[in-house]
């Protein structure tokens, strides 16, 4: 059973570009969070989302962040026009739908966005 | 204010020794979830041990260990016996039920040392 799988690993972006992050839950799994990570900081929720639902949004920056999880496909993190503060580990993790199993994430190995 | 508290940013243990790592929280919720992680280098968050709030007994792991204080809201860790391979950040993390979702809040990590 493969695991939680984000991808790029990398992403450079210059000020003003687009960025996408793209999470793979573990199979089986509904339930995606995102995650933002600074450097030698604690992990800041961002928003969790259920296929084709946005449940809590409230970590998420009005302006320029969107996420989705559709129906087939991965989740996906868009960051639009971006700028050197946005420059951070994304990490996504996933739960089962049934998460009275054991209640935690699986997590993926994060993205990591360098913004020049 | 839904916190977690990690008041040691890093800490050092010589091999073979044991080292607790304390963690505070706060929620006005009586049923949830607490979790440590561990963070190695390779940055992937692996879980280490979980506790149900309801449960008095504390969750032994192997080598790891809690001490649940839940009137004090206090989560620490016992790392027994070091080894090399412990090092890493240690996130104290909780779980709450909040309109129906699921909310999990991280404290901002522990870095762990271990020395040969």
């Amino acid at each position: 059973n493969a695991g939680v799988m984000q991808n790029p690993r990398h992403l450079v972006r210059r000020r003003g570009q687009e960025a996408r992050l793209r999470c793979s839950p573990m199979k089986g799994h509904s339930h995606v969070y995102w995650y933002r990570q600074l450097p030698e900081e604690g992990l800041k929720f961002m928003v969790y989302l259920q296929k084709e639902n946005i449940i809590d949004e409230s970590g998420m920056p009005k302006e320029r962040f969107s996420a989705e999880f559709p129906k087939e496909g991965p989740s996906i993190l868009r960051i639009q026009q971006v700028v050197r503060g946005d420059s951070a580990a994304y990490f996504c993790a996933s739960s089962p739908e049934d998460r009275y199993l054991t209640g935690e994430l699986f997590f993926g190995e994060g993205s990591r966005l360098t913004v020049l | 204010a839904q916190t977690v508290t990690q008041s040691q940013p890093e800490m050092s243990v010589q091999e073979a020794e044991t080292v607790t790592l304390s963690c505070t929280y706060d929620t006005s919720e009586s049923d949830y979830y607490l979790f440590w992680y561990k963070q190695p280098p390779s940055r992937q968050m692996i879980l280490v041990i979980r506790q149900e709030a309801y449960k008095q007994q504390n969750a032994t792991e192997n080598r790891f260990s809690v001490n649940f204080q839940k009137a004090a809201k206090s989560f620490s860790l016992k790392i027994s016996d070091s080894q090399l391979g412990d090092a890493a950040m240690y996130f104290c993390a909780y779980r709450i039920t909040t309109s129906g979702t699921y909310k999990y809040i991280f404290g901002t990590g522990t870095r762990l040392k271990v020395l040969a």
